[in-house]
């Protein structure tokens, strides 16, 4: 089974230009979410799509945003690139349950991640 | 604010010894947490994860401690295999019991060394 594929997995912008990265989930999870990983540091938590909704947001700015498509597959967006943006961008998918509490979704499997240059 | 934290950048072990790796965090909201090991060039991959209402949970060789009074995890490995070597995250969420959507907050990692 095909596990979460991000594309492009490579690539290098300059400052003020803008960058999307793709992300296509494992087939039956409909959750969605992106982290940034700079380097030396743990992935911070930037959005999270289930069913085309967006759940969560992290403490980022405005430049960026995220969707979500009718086939679950996801693209995060940023615009007005600037050095501070260089990082690694990881996508994961996860099923979502249903419990007595609501809603909840179980272990996040992430993709290889795109790495992303900005100069 | 960093609300989980791994205070040990780096841990280096004998193959077949136990390695032990922890975990703090400060947000009590917290209820479900975590491990996730990275290779380079690959996303992290999930380890084990242990709910609030639970102190213990093994799985093979892993084993995740939760002390919620002490707000602190670990990550037992027993025994450690040069396969291991990687880097290991901590993560938290808080809701329901689960990844809360899967929003998790990640420690800074620790970076396991197994010598044969």
């Amino acid at each position: 089974d095909a596990g979460v594929t991000q594309s492009p997995t490579h690539l290098i912008k300059t400052r003020g230009q803008h960058v999307t990265l793709r992300c296509s989930p494992i087939s039956g999870h409909k959750s969605v979410s992106w982290y940034q990983q700079v380097l030396g540091q743990g992935p911070q938590f930037i959005f999270q799509y289930y069913e085309k909704e967006e759940r969560g947001r992290g403490n980022f700015p405005d430049r960026f945003s995220a969707r979500q498509f009718p086939n679950y597959s996801s693209e995060l967006n940023v615009n007005a690139l600037l050095l501070g943006d260089s990082a690694l961008y990881l996508c994961a998918s996860s099923l979502v349950y249903k419990g007595l509490a609501g809603e909840y979704t179980g272990e996040l499997f992430f993709g290889e991640g795109s790495r992303l240059t900005v100069l | 604010d960093q609300q989980v934290k791994q205070n040990s950048p780096s841990l280096s072990v004998q193959e077949g010894r136990i390695s032990i790796l922890n975990c703090d965090y400060t947000n009590s909201m917290f209820d479900y947490f975590l491990w996730y090991k990275k290779y380079p060039a690959e996303g992290p991959t999930f380890l084990i994860s242990i709910s609030s209402i639970k102190d213990k949970n093994e799985d093979g060789r892993f084993t995740v401690f939760l002390n919620k009074s002490a707000k602190h995890l670990s990550l037992h490995i027993v025994p450690s295999q040069p396969g291991d070597s990687a880097v290991y995250f901590c993560a938290a969420s808080a809701g329901a019991g689960g990844t809360s959507y899967g929003k998790l907050t990640f420690g800074q990692g620790t970076i396991l060394t197994v010598h044969p």
